[in-house]
């Protein structure tokens, strides 16, 4: 039990564009998903956290109108990254939780923009 | 100070050792310990919870937490060389809330 999917596993993108990835909860429901960001050698760095049917909670220094979260069900969650650059290549990871505690995390989505 | 410490390692023991992992912590309503695995271009990977002082055993892992002095640990008996990763500690304040992560303990298993 417990599983998260994420889509795609890795993508590449020109400057510019938009990418979003998908969050899902298999086998259970996630009133709870968590977006973290880990760029090589550090730790996981959580950029927002998302109710479902509501607005995400955004992480100090991470802009809002550039990563886009949409939590539209118990079982899914997109992050939009916007006008990508190269310095938003990362290690994109999400993670989902029912309404206990623990957090089940994603297989994680590798993002270079060129 | 972080909210949450780990010895960033790395941690080199034998194969078939016991592995000593360790992690501090600074806000004291803290109510929830994790301890995730990961390895080098993955996601993390839970491995154990604890949530009352005292020690909780699954298979090789024990966690140990001892609230009063603000420390959570993980033991790794018998390691394997498979047991090569980073383990993050992590710390939930509130029911539901987010968690903080340390900065991870590379443990390396030598065969």
């Amino acid at each position: 039990g417990a599983v998260v999917s994420q889509h795609p596993s890795r993508v590449i993108c020109k400057s510019g564009t938009s990418v979003k990835i998908e969050c899902r909860s298999l086998d259970f429901q996630a009133t709870t998903m968590f977006w973290y960001r880990q760029f090589p050698k550090q730790s996981l760095m959580l950029m927002a956290t998302s109710n479902e049917g509501s607005k995400a909670t955004y992480e100090q220094g991470v802009e809002k109108d550039k990563f886009l979260i949409n939590h539209a069900s118990l079982t899914l969650s997109t992050l939009t990254v916007t006008s990508a650059h190269p310095e938003d290549s990362s290690f994109y990871i999400c993670s989902a939780s029912s309404s206990g505690q623990t957090q089940y995390f994603g297989p994680g989505t590798r993002l270079l923009v060129l | 100070q972080k909210e949450v410490e780990q010895n960033s390692g790395p941690l080199s023991v034998p194969e078939g050792a016991i592995a000593s992992l360790n992690c501090t912590y600074s806000d004291r309503v803290s109510q929830s310990f994790f301890w995730y695995r990961q390895y080098s271009g993955k996601s993390p990977e839970l491995i154990m919870s604890i949530y009352s002082n005292g020690d909780k055993e699954d298979g090789r892992f024990t966690a140990q937490l001892n609230k009063a002095s603000q420390y959570v640990s993980l033991l790794i008996r018998d390691s394997q060389p498979s047991d090569s990763a980073t383990y993050l500690c992590a710390v939930n304040k509130e029911y539901g809330n987010k968690l903080v992560f340390g900065a991870g303990t590379i443990l390396r298993v030598k065969s």
